[in-house]
């Protein structure tokens, strides 16, 4: 079965400064690979997401994310980040070994940018 | 371009009662998805709907069951509810075409259900 972990709880970051939040995958076969944020009491938002092709994808808000298939990481990064930046990220895979297209989540990432 | 909307925002209920949450797709999709979101926690996939019938599951217990209709429209129905299933319900739709999958889920703002 795929997974993905994003090994840090919570990121903090000063307003202006390079962010990144990190995410590594677990799946067969090759992956499909995205990205949303979410703010408080609110549903998911899409940012971006890998199918194939360049290793660099560019999604909404600045951000972009960066796919290393030797590492198996999917990290998302922001050259310079915003206040309005905080909030929670979730780094999902989509399931590829049945019909359907079913997201996996990671436990999500808490960034919080301070000015 | 409407987004996906779902329905009631806040929902209250007790141990043993049931409860059914709404979700309208994003225009053009045809394909819903619903998910629970524990506080603290990842969403995790209940189940999918695609031409009005289940297409995948995930391990959520038989309590659990929806509905799609014709226009595409989808229900989430929980019986029994349990103090565990106090959660963010997100609903998701994404276009199934007939020439491959547009694999991309755009959620709604979810429905926060509380059981005491």
């Amino acid at each position: 079965a795929q997974s993905v972990a994003q090994p840090e709880d919570q990121v903090n970051v000063a307003e202006g400064n390079p962010l990144t939040v990190k995410c590594t995958y677990s799946v067969s076969g090759n992956p499909y690979l995205f990205w949303y944020v979410q703010y408080p009491n609110r549903g998911l938002q899409f940012l971006l997401k890998y199918i194939t092709g360049d290793n660099l994808v560019k999604g909404s808000y600045g951000f972009e994310a960066e796919f290393n298939k030797s590492q198996t990481s999917f990290h998302l990064k922001k050259p310079s980040a915003l206040v309005s930046d905080s909030a929670l990220y979730f780094c999902a895979v989509r399931d590829m070994g049945a019909a359907g297209n079913k997201l996996t989540f990671g436990g999500g990432t808490r960034v919080l940018v301070k000015p | 371009d409407a987004g996906v909307t779902q329905s009631p925002t806040h929902l209250i209920k007790t141990r043993g009662q049931q409860v059914t949450l709404r979700c309208s797709p994003k225009s053009g999709h045809d394909t819903v998805s619903w998910y629970q979101q524990a506080l603290g926690q990842g969403p995790q996939f209940i189940f999918q709907y695609y031409e009005e019938e289940e297409r995948q599951r995930g391990n959520f217990p038989d309590r659990f069951s929806g509905h799609q209709f014709p226009n595409y429209s989808s229900e989430l129905n929980v019986n029994a509810l349990l103090l565990g299933d106090s959660a963010l319900y997100l609903c998701a739709s994404s276009l199934v075409g007939s020439g491959g999958e547009t694999d991309t889920q755009y959620f709604g703002p979810g429905t926060r259900l509380t059981v005491l």
